[in-house]
């Protein structure tokens, strides 16, 4: 199966400073979901994109699907400290979620 | 009440043994999945069962055996234990529609094979 490819790996920003990770495939895309997982945690859904240049906001989270629906992206406004963790984005794939490498966001206070 | 609920929450073992991970859904979901997540955080399929029957086997070893007594359960069986098979063992769930695909997970098995 196709894989999904997410960028960056790593980010570090300042409390205040905005973030964003990018989900890439190189074929089209039937739905993009995302999810968090805090340091220890386990994965929590956060929302699903299925329509093609969908946008969709939670508080400061605003999530994008691709007008050609083969990319994705996160975008946090304004981090928080409680906004640490790694987000995923994943393909439900015929009944398999297939996840990203996933974004570990660190936020310095 | 938890959701999907996996025992032990942490297991270390010697190299060779045999181990056991419950996990248990009380959400009423058709599928399950176990996922396995490295040290790189990386979150990898093994299994997934549609109402007990298994759908997706994704090219792991056999040592590891799934076995779903009813669609509220699904346990897995590690034989032979490997020091590579260290990792966080994810259960998940998920009401197995086309529509509604949101996957619940179990709050991991941290396995430490020493």
């Amino acid at each position: 199966g196709q894989q999904v490819m997410q960028i960056p790996q790593y980010q570090h920003v300042q409390e205040g400073e905005d973030f964003t990770t990018y989900c890439n495939s190189s074929t089209t895309l039937s739905n993009i979901q995302w999810y968090k997982q805090r340091p220890g945690g386990h994965p929590v859904f956060l929302i699903q994109l299925v329509k093609s240049g969908e946008v969709k906001k939670q508080k400061r989270l605003t999530f994008q699907f691709g007008e050609a629906k083969k990319n994705s992206s996160l975008h946090i406004t304004a981090t928080q400290t409680t906004d640490v963790g790694t987000y995923f984005c994943a393909e439900n794939q015929g009944g398999k979620l297939i996840f990203g490498q996933g974004t570990e966001l660190s936020v310095k206070p | 009440d938890t959701a999907v609920s996996q025992t032990p929450k942490y297991l270390v073992t010697q190299m060779g043994n045999d181990k056991s991970i419950k996990c248990e859904q009380n959400l009423g979901h058709d599928t399950m999945y176990w996922y396995k997540q490295d040290s790189k955080k990386f979150l990898k399929i093994m299994f997934s069962y549609n109402n007990k029957e298994l759908i997706i086997n994704e090219t792991v070893p056999n040592r590891f055996s799934p076995k779903s007594p009813d669609k509220a359960h699904l346990n897995l069986h590690i034989n032979s234990l490997e020091l590579g098979d260290s990792a966080v063992y994810f259960c998940a769930s998920s009401p197995g529609d086309s529509l509604n695909t949101e996957a619940f997970f179990g709050q991991g098995t941290r396995l430490t094979v020493v």
